[in-house]
Order: structure tokens, then sequence, then C-alpha cells
């Protein structure tokens, strides 16, 4: 889906550096979604947001920060990388129905982060 | 909080053959229930969901079931083919202060053989 697009593609860093990965979309939408995937272990939510005034926390922020800089720019950032957060990074984004409905999520193509 | 299980890890079938995979949940207030499939490399897009108000739901080779007092449902596909190879993720929506987010189970690797 070209609406929902993650910069950069692929990452290798070093244990200690700072590094922002970053999310735009087209679609409109309120919500925006980061989530972490791990081999084995489904994709796990790492921090979520309404609009621009609202950052939530999801099941594993610790070791994460976020900034909603836009309606259609959240960015995901490692304050000081180590290698256990080696992962695959999406981005997701809904509409965010009136009443709590749920609605679908549209990923992002991905960010490749290697941490040595 | 919402845990979500998912079963098989690995599923093989020949061409033409069916295939279940099937997904259990832990909230029994969930009651949004999406199936997204993951082709290497790419990213997870929506297949088929399925809403707490309905048993069942088909889309063409595809189809979904829920069983709300067990607290399962399952993903059936029909007539595999190659293409359908890929990773497949089950979610359910849990609510938390008015926000329905999703917990996803752990994905289930199908190859389907020519």
């Amino acid at each position: 889906d070209a609406d929902v697009t993650q910069t950069p593609r692929n990452r290798i860093t070093k244990t200690g550096k700072r590094i922002m990965l970053e999310c735009s979309q087209t679609k409109g939408h309120d919500r925006m979604y980061w989530y972490r995937q791990d081999p084995g272990l489904g994709l796990q939510l790492i921090y979520y947001s309404f609009d621009v005034k609202d950052i939530n926390k999801g099941e594993i922020s610790d070791g994460y920060s976020v900034s909603r800089q836009a309606q259609a720019k959240f960015s995901l950032s490692l304050e000081s990388a180590i290698p256990n957060q080696t992962a695959l990074y999406f981005c997701a984004t809904s509409e965010g129905l009136a009443g709590g409905r749920q609605e679908t999520q549209y990923f992002g193509p991905g960010t490749r982060l290697l941490v040595l | 909080g919402e845990n979500v299980e998912q079963h098989p890890s690995t599923l093989s079938v020949q061409e033409g053959d069916s295939a279940v995979i099937k997904c259990t949940y832990s909230d029994s207030a969930s009651n949004y229930f999406p199936w997204y499939k993951q082709e290497l490399g790419k990213r997870p897009q929506l297949i088929i969901d399925i809403r707490s108000n309905v048993g069942e739901k088909k889309d063409q080779r595809i189809a979904v079931t829920l069983n709300k007092t067990a607290k399962h449902f399952s993903l059936h596909i029909t007539e595999t083919q190659p293409e359908d190879s890929a990773v497949y993720f089950c979610a359910a929506s849990m609510t938390n202060t008015g926000f329905q987010k999703l917990v996803f189970g752990t994905g289930t690797r199908l190859l389907v053989s020519p």
C-alpha cells in the first residue's frame, strides 16, 4: 500500500547510537501505530497515537520514544540502540471510527534494523 | 491482558487441498477478528475480518468462522494455490479505555506445493 511509507527501509547501526525511523501517510488517517516484528513472535505494539496531541504506550515501549509531528507523520526513536532491538519495524494507520469500533489497519513496507 | 494463540506454526499442503489455521483468544470482550497475510519481504495485508455479531464470513476461497462461546476463530482456505504461500496472522481486538487495540497471534507459515 503506497499510501503508507517508511524510511529508511534498511538500517545498520551500532550499540549506543540514537536512530530515528520515520513513517508518512497520505491516507488522511488519524490513528498511527508502530509495531515490532520478531521471528515467531508476531507483531507487538510499541506506541500508538490517536492524533497529533495524543501518544500512548503499547506492549513493549521500553527503550523507544515517538513523535507525532503532524497528522501524516509518526516517528519512532531508539534513544540508545541495543542488539536485542534488531527486528523488523512496521508503521500502520487506521481511520479511527466513532464509538470505539475497530477499523482496518494499513501497514507500511517495514524497516529492517540491525543493531551491532 | 488479551492473549491470542495461533496454530499450527507451519502448515504444508498440496495445491488444491484445503488449509485451516486456528486461533484462540482470552478476552471475552474482544469483538473484532482480522486476518493478515504477509508474503516474504512484504507488509502484512488484511485478507478478511469478522465481527462478533456473525459466526462466518466468506470471500471467494477464503472463509473465517468464529465461536464466541469457545473463544476461537479459524481461517479456511479452499483450493489452495502456490500464491497462497505466505505467513498468516490472526488478531483480536481488546478494549482498553475505549481503544480497541489489536493483539496478534504468532503467525502460521503456509507452504503450498505444486
